[in-house]
């Protein structure tokens, strides 16, 4: 079975300075990887997803995030962050066979503070 | 025009008492999800339709029962309600049920027993 571990439950940074928001992985088969972005009130929205191909991968609003098959982990970065960004950002993995079972890391909540 | 609704967005309810939360979607997709989201923020599967049939039937209650009457509606009933139940459910559509295709949430539905 797969699981998610985002290592942080809370990241507080100051407005136009760089994220990271880490996010490791267990699997014994081929994942794919997504980070999705809950804003207030809302449901979840793709930032961007891993298949394949180059392990750097660009999202939305300016957010990327690497591939580490090596260290099992995929990192969400942004270089300089917006009031706006302030939200639940999870991180999910799902296996390449089969039905499509998300399976959800805990969350890192994103403040940007002023 | 909304992609992914739901309906009600929120609903408090007593213990014992029976309900539906109703979700529909208009982007022609063929796979509907439900999931469940604690307090903790914490989002786990429930259940998938593909074509209304099921496909994903993850350890829930027998007190849970979806229907799926078509492609673009997957409710979800709840017999007995119980305080455990509390939750913000969220439905999901994706076009196919490949482990690569990108799921869209709806708002979420907040289900509160007391």
């Amino acid at each position: 079975a797969q699981s998610v571990t985002q290592l942080d439950s809370q990241v507080p940074v100051f407005e136009e300075a760089p994220v990271e928001l880490r996010c490791n992985y267990s699997s014994s088969v081929s994942v794919y990887l997504f980070w999705y972005v809950q804003y207030p009130n809302q449901g979840l929205q793709l930032l961007l997803k891993y298949l394949s191909g180059s392990t750097l991968v660009k999202g939305i609003n300016g957010f990327e995030a690497e591939f580490n098959k090596s260290q099992t982990s995929f990192h969400l970065r942004k270089p300089s962050v917006h009031i706006s960004d302030t939200a639940e950002y999870f991180c999910a993995v799902t296996t390449i066979q089969g039905a499509q079972k998300l399976v959800f890391g805990q969350g890192t909540r994103l403040t940007i503070n002023p | 025009d909304t992609a992914v609704s739901q309906t009600p967005k929120y609903l408090v309810t007593q213990m014992g008492n029976d309900k539906s939360i109703k979700c529909e979607q208009n982007l022609g997709h063929d796979t509907m999800y439900w999931y469940k989201q604690d307090s903790k923020k914490f989002l786990k599967i429930m259940f998938s339709y593909n074509n209304k049939e099921l496909i994903i039937n993850e350890t829930v209650p027998n007190r849970f029962s979806p229907k799926s009457p078509d492609k673009a509606h997957l409710n979800l009933h709840i017999n007995s309600l119980e305080l455990g139940d509390s939750a913000v459910y969220f439905c999901a559509s994706s076009q196919g049920k490949r482990s690569s295709y990108e799921q869209y949430f709806g708002p979420g539905t907040r289900l509160t027993v007391t």
